[in-house]
């Protein structure tokens, strides 16, 4: 079993959708969590970062945990094109900084 | 000054030469990271420099030689590369050592090795 599980789509919704992209992990000891965007050729981009259980909100962005489930989400409001990436979740433990451990990567398309 | 800027972009390579692959970051930034990224793959973490010392070596073969000059400047010597060595290449850096706010990646170098 991998330590963190993302599905990786591609998942393709319309202009204006909900999106909500998710990943599970198996290691209780991760205490930070991350989501990172990649467009095609390019590095990824940090969208949120979290510590704590419960809901991070950043303009159409909502980063939500639940440590006690082992599940992350991010939630996209009002999809756009631009949109259109590939979304990696990412999650790290103090004692082991510098270690991140990323997520498969879900490719979002969104249509206009 | 919120970038990590790697040069060069692309770079094509035989299998006998020796290149350098360049990053930079101006945001006094305490650790900066190689990784290695395939196609449709997450990355995965190569190096890593905290306060310029190497702190994670994570098994990399010796053909790839990471170097910190300085507090902002992070080189990977490439020397006698495979073709499966062929990847896009991403600098990072984080505030704090332990990465936890997050990383700033580059754009990367797509490097082919021929």
């Amino acid at each position: 079993q991998k330590e963190v599980e993302q599905d990786p789509g591609p998942l393709s919704v319309p202009e204006g959708a909900i999106v909500s992209l998710n990943c599970t992990y198996s290691n209780s000891a991760f205490q930070y969590f991350m989501w990172y965007r990649q467009y095609s050729r390019k590095g990824p981009e940090l969208l949120m970062y979290t510590y704590s259980s419960g809901n991070k909100e950043d303009g159409r962005f909502t980063a939500q945990v639940d440590k006690s489930s082992k599940y992350i989400s991010l939630f996209i409001r009002d999809s756009q094109p631009s949109d259109s990436a590939t979304y990696l979740c990412a999650m790290g433990e103090m004692e082991y900084g510098n270690k991140l451990v990323f997520g498969a990567g879900t490719i979002l398309r969104v249509k206009s | 000054d919120t970038e990590v800027t790697q040069t060069p972009k692309h770079l094509v390579m035989g299998m006998t030469n020796k290149k350098s692959l360049k990053c930079e970051q101006h945001m006094g930034h305490r650790a900066m990271y190689w990784y290695k990224q395939k196609a449709k793959k997450p990355p995965e973490l190569m190096f890593v420099y905290s306060y310029e010392k190497l702190s994670i070596n994570e098994s990399v073969p010796s053909r790839f030689s990471p170097e910190c000059p300085n507090s902002s400047l992070l080189n990977l010597h490439l020397h006698a590369l495979q073709p499966e060595d062929s990847a896009l290449y991403l600098c990072a850096s984080s505030q704090d050592s332990a990465g936890a706010q997050g990383y700033t990646f580059g754009s990367g170098t797509r490097l082919t090795v021929v």
